[in-house]
């Protein structure tokens, strides 16, 4: 079955910075890679999601980039705020109706 | 989106007895899932509610433990059975194919769950 891996565990910025989480996935057939934002005691909620038709899409301060080839996809977030501290989850799945395989989490902590 | 509320929000339970957690939404939905999520931990998926048939099974997880109904497109149940402290964890349930919307599964508020 599918496998994804993320990196890092725990990411620590400061206000105003960049940061980036990278995950890979196994399963060359997975073709819809969302990205999932989780706030203390909240639901995850979904931030931004890429098909394997494209290679990057953007919405305001956040990016997501995908290389099928190398069967990796990362999250970019600019000008980071405090209120961007959260656990962050990848995910990977075949696309509707299949299920979705999550990575372990990275925890963003934004310092003011 | 569709909006999807879970009932208990939170419960306190004895070992050795059950809990039964709905997932309603507000419109009709093709698929509806349920997971797992233990404390700092990720989501794992339970399995996914069919409706008209049984649910489908992730590896390591039995329909006797957790038995799943879905009697329509807009509901569905989560049975713990039997319970321990090693149940205690978030339970979620996901739904995915609103109208208008594909692939994308949004997420239920979670039940809190506390074995004693």
């Amino acid at each position: 079955g599918e496998n994804v891996e993320q990196h890092p565990s725990t990411l620590s910025v400061q206000e105003g910075d960049s940061a980036v989480i990278k995950c890979t996935y196994s399963d060359s057939a997975s073709n819809y890679f969302p990205w999932y934002k989780q706030e203390l005691g909240k639901r995850p909620q979904l931030i931004i999601d890429i098909r394997s038709n494209v290679g990057e899409k953007k919405d305001q301060r956040i990016a997501v980039t995908l290389n099928k080839t190398a069967k990796h996809f990362s999250l970019h977030i600019t000008e980071t705020q405090p209120e961007d501290s959260a656990v962050y989850f990848c995910a990977a799945s075949k696309g509707s109706n299949y299920k979705l395989t999550f990575g372990k989490g990275t925890l963003l902590t934004v310092n003011p | 989106s569709a909006v999807i509320s879970q009932k208990p929000s939170r419960d306190i339970c004895q070992r050795g007895t059950s809990l039964t957690i709905q997932c309603q939404v507000d419109s009709q939905v093709t698929m509806m899932f349920w997971y797992r999520q233990q404390p700092g931990q990720s989501l794992t998926l339970i399995a996914t509610a069919n409706q008209g048939s049984e649910a489908t099974y992730e590896s390591g997880f039995v329909i006797d433990k957790f038995p799943i109904s879905r009697p329509n497109l807009t509901f569905s149940t989560l049975t713990v059975s039997n319970m321990s402290p090693e149940d205690s964890s978030i339970y979620l349930c996901s739904v995915e194919g609103a109208p208008g919307i594909t692939d994308t599964q949004y997420f239920g508020p979670g039940t809190r769950l506390t074995v004693l």
